[in-house]
């Protein structure tokens, strides 16, 4: 079993629709996430940051933890073509090397 | 603007030749830099871990002779991909870290070896 599951997709929505984007892991020790947006033949962009449990928003986009279920969201609002993307969580321990475990990523595609 | 500068994004060499991607922190003194590879339609695989001034950390399965790395200063790593192959062709990508900070990375480079 992987230490952080994302479903690869794809995910095809249409323009204006809310997106829901889930990472579920194992690792209880796990106190920092993240969420990346990979463009293709880019480097991951950060999107959201996160310590512990709780809520975040930024703009149309709103990050979610969940400790006790070990569940990340990320919520996309008015989804836009240029969110086609592939979205990538990541997630840390505290006080380690800033070593990142990655979920596999999920493609989004919105069609205008 | 951008906070990790990496160079450079595509080159296409020879096999048997010697490739180097430089990796710069832009907004930081960056405590830590990562080097990954990155195969289409996957994730990031973590190859390697630098700290400015002591010998990279690679991770199980990296060859560290074929992939050397040196962290010259606080904002400058570069990865060295020696005697490269085909097989060595790939998508790589550093990212800076500054203590408990998320890690930013760079555009990428592809590296096409013929």
């Amino acid at each position: 079993q992987k230490e952080v599951e994302q479903d690869p997709g794809p995910l095809s929505v249409p323009e204006g629709a809310i997106v829901s984007l889930n990472c579920t892991y194992s690792n209880s020790a796990f106190q920092y996430f993240m969420w990346y947006r990979q463009y293709s033949r880019k480097g991951p962009e950060l999107l959201m940051y996160t310590y512990s449990s709780g809520n975040k928003e930024d703009g149309r986009f709103t990050a979610q933890v969940d400790k006790s279920s070990k569940y990340i969201s990320l919520f996309i609002r008015d989804s836009q073509p240029s969110d086609s993307a592939t979205y990538l969580c990541a997630m840390k321990e505290t006080g380690n090397t800033g070593k990142l475990i990655f979920g596999q990523g999920t493609t989004l595609q919105v069609k205008p | 603007g951008a906070v990790v500068s990496q160079h450079p994004s595509w080159v296409i060499c020879k096999s048997g030749t010697s490739v180097k991607i430089e990796c710069r922190s832009l907004d930081f003194q960056a405590t830590t830099m990562f080097w990954y590879r990155q195969f289409p339609k996957q994730s990031l695989m973590l190859m390697a871990t630098s700290n400015e001034g002591s010998k990279a950390t690679y991770e199980q399965g990296v060859e560290k002779d074929k992939f050397l790395i040196n962290h010259a200063s606080l904002t400058l790593s570069t990865l060295t991909v020696t005697s490269a192959h085909p097989e060595d062709s790939s998508f790589y990508i550093c990212s800076v870290l500054r203590y408990d900070q998320p890690q930013h990375f760079g555009d990428g480079t592809r590296l096409s070896i013929l």
